[in-house]
């Protein structure tokens, strides 16, 4: 068990750019979730996965915004046409299903930290 | 709609005192409710999580957590505290069924020598 990873875990790029993340979860973990964190603020949920079925989305996940989960395990969030307000952290976390989404624990990468200049 | 409001931005303590986190949290339903902890460039880690069974969670480290529905309230506590301690951390509640997780804005501790 090497923990959820995360890649990268900078980012630095300009306006208008696009940026894909990607977030290797729990080998066996079959949820995978994925979270902005903002400056003092705590983590706010964007959209997850069961296997590479993406279930709910965030009404904060708007329309620059797409994540994909091929084969039901690495996956990708990709934002286009970058804007200065996502600058943020942002997390991933997986978890093996048990219970309803959300009840059981969720183990969390390190995040990736997106910065828009 | 679920929240939760964790009423100390900044906690300090010397080492060997009591800790405690406040967190409200407001819930429709019956609520899973969590603490989790931050460390500077790590990930989120699960402290303790209450689901229904016993009022009195505890978790890893020494901390633990008492659920009171009465006064909405799910507050962290420690003995005695350690300077490895000294990190964000976070409540979560999360309504039953199939509701998202709603994080609080967070607390920091400090531990003082």
């Amino acid at each position: 068990d090497t923990g959820v990873s995360q890649n990268p875990r900078h980012k630095i790029t300009k306006r208008g750019q696009n940026v894909t993340f990607r977030c290797d979860p729990i080998s066996e973990h079959n949820r995978l979730y994925w979270y902005r964190q903002t400056l003092g603020q705590g983590p706010e949920f964007l959209t997850y996965f069961q296997n590479e079925a993406q279930l709910e989305k965030s009404r904060l996940l708007s329309d620059r915004f797409s994540a994909e989960r091929p084969k039901g395990s690495f996956s990708t969030l990709e934002i286009q046409r970058t804007e200065q307000g996502d600058s943020a952290m942002y997390l991933c976390a997986s978890s093996l299903a048990r219970q309803a989404p959300f009840k059981e624990t969720q183990y969390f990468g390190p995040g990736t930290r997106l910065l828009v200049l | 709609a679920q929240s939760v409001t964790q009423l100390d931005s900044h906690v300090s303590v010397s080492e060997g005192t009591p800790v405690l986190l406040r967190c409200n949290y407001s819930s429709s339903y019956s609520p899973s409710l969590f603490w989790y902890v931050q460390h500077p460039n790590k990930g989120l880690q699960l402290l303790l999580k209450y689901t229904s069974a016993a009022t009195l969670v505890k978790g890893i480290n020494g901390f633990e957590a008492e659920f009171k529905k009465s006064e909405t309230s799910f507050h962290l506590t420690k003995p005695s505290a350690h300077m490895s301690d000294a990190a964000e951390y976070f409540c979560v509640v999360s309504d039953g069924g199939y509701s998202t997780l709603t994080f609080g804005k967070g607390t920091m501790l400090l531990v003082s020598p």
